[in-house]
């Protein structure tokens, strides 16, 4: 099946200090990736939806200002927490779709991102 | 407003005996459903879906049955192996649309030896 990467898998920041997640489709152009959010025992909370060369479409009380997301190229995507605070730590996950139609293709996850903001 | 629910947060279940796992939604538009595997620290891997014209869809020891009179949708796993152990995610979504998918809280499979 299709591989989506995520870098970095873990990381630790102090708290006011941004960190930027990078989710790469590595044998397909995705053309919509989408940024998740799993806090323990919970769903996969959509956060925000990109298309390659245009804003994305933030969900309902997602701020933007506080999750930025570049989507650059069909096969890169990065999503950036800036001044990060405690509450921000979570599990942070990427999908990557290369059709329009869920028929046609199906998304596929990243492995997902430990973030710990001390 | 959670519309999509898997209303059994865990399932435990003897090894070559059938799991059955369940998943509710309330939302009509919904059209395409998918139900999605998870090991911890890891992403969701795809199982397998079903599109709302079809009431069975089987691939394997997987097989999805969807009535959407009832707007629910099973996931049934024969024989049940300890490998299956994970959490599944049911979710849903409107396909011609290419809108983003909904999914469920997720379900606790234990599956002993």
């Amino acid at each position: 099946g299709a591989v989506v990467s995520q870098h970095p898998s873990r990381v630790i920041c102090k708290s006011g200090t941004s960190v930027k997640i990078e989710c790469r489709s590595l044998d397909f152009q995705a053309t919509t990736m989408f940024w998740y959010r799993q806090f323990p025992k919970q769903s996969l909370m959509l956060m925000a939806t990109s298309n390659e060369g245009s804003k994305a479409t933030y969900e309902q009380g997602v701020e933007k200002d506080k999750f930025l997301i570049n989507h650059a190229s069909l096969t890169l995507s990065t999503l950036t927490v800036t001044s990060a605070h405690p509450e921000d730590s979570s599990f942070y996950i990427c999908s990557a779709r290369a059709g329009v139609r869920m028929s046609q293709e199906t998304q596929y996850f990243g492995p997902g991102t430990r973030l710990l903001v001390l | 407003d959670q519309q999509v629910k898997q209303n059994s947060p865990s399932l435990s279940v003897q090894e070559g005996r059938i799991s059955i796992l369940n998943c509710d939604y309330t939302n009509s538009m919904f059209d395409y459903f998918l139900w999605y595997k998870k090991y911890p620290a890891e992403g969701p891997t795809f199982l397998i879906s079903i599109s709302s014209i079809k009431d069975k869809n089987e691939d394997g020891r997987f097989t999805v049955f969807l009535n959407k009179s009832a707007k629910h949708l099973s996931l049934h796993i024969v024989p049940s192996q300890p490998g299956d152990s994970a959490v599944y995610f049911c979710a849903a979504g409107e396909e011609t649309s290419g809108s983003r998918l909904t999914f469920g809280e997720g379900t606790q499979l234990t599956v002993n030896p």
